[in-house]
């Protein structure tokens, strides 16, 4: 089945600062690269996705980037404010198949 | 909208014991899936349902049993619980078979004792 990787696995960032994950995969059927974030106790919830169809998308101050030839694509969250501070999952699947989550990125916003 | 409901949120169990976890959707969603997250291992997918009736394995099915007894409502069965296990089970579904967003319950806490 699919793998994915993520890294880094914490990643720390100051107030205002950008903060980057990259997440890399091996099925190249796989065509939907959504990206989660989940606060504690709470369940994952999608904040942004990716299709194979495009190589860049942008919600605000999320930015999604993939490239389908090296297999990899990152998640940029620009501005980073104290609410950014969560979990988030990279996730990659392909037609007729559950997402395969990447271990997960501990997200941290200092003052 | 729509909600998922699983239940029980917290379960405690024995060493060896069958365990049964519920999840209703009315989302109308026809794919719904069971995820297990342990901490530091993400999210690894057990089962999921394309469909009323029908059951795909995921990487983590040895162990489990699942049931999707109708479109609303998928369940899921630890066959034999092993002591010391701690996860968060989550149900999840999906308007579709894939590249469709993916919609998450709030989960079921096991602690086996």
């Amino acid at each position: 089945g699919e793998q994915v990787e993520q890294l880094p696995s914490i990643l720390r960032v100051q107030e205002g600062s950008s903060a980057s994950i990259n997440c890399s995969y091996e099925d190249s059927a796989s065509n939907y690269f959504p990206w989660y974030k989940q606060e504690p106790g709470e369940n994952p919830k999608l904040i942004i996705d990716i299709r194979s169809n495009m190589e860049r998308k942008q919600i605000q101050e999320l930015i999604v980037l993939l490239d389908k030839k090296a297999k990899r694509f990152s998640l940029h969250i620009t501005d980073t404010q104290p609410g950014d501070s969560a979990m988030y999952f990279c996730a990659a699947s392909g037609y007729a198949q559950g997402l395969t989550f990447g271990l997960g990125t501990r997200v941290s916003v200092f003052p | 909208g729509g909600i998922i409901t699983q239940t029980p949120k917290f379960l405690i169990g024995q060493e060896g014991q069958k365990l049964t976890l519920k999840c209703q959707q009315n989302f109308n969603h026809d794919t719904m899936y069971w995820y297990r997250q342990d901490s530091g291992k993400g999210l690894r997918l057990i089962y999921y349902s394309i469909t009323e009736n029908d059951l795909q394995k995921g990487d983590l099915s040895e162990g489990y049993d699942a049931s999707r007894e109708k479109k609303s409502s998928f369940s899921l069965t630890v066959t034999s619980a092993q002591k010391n296990e701690m996860a968060v089970f989550l149900c999840a579904s999906s308007d579709g078979q894939g590249g469709t967003e993916v919609f998450f319950g709030k989960g079921t806490r096991l602690t086996v004792v």
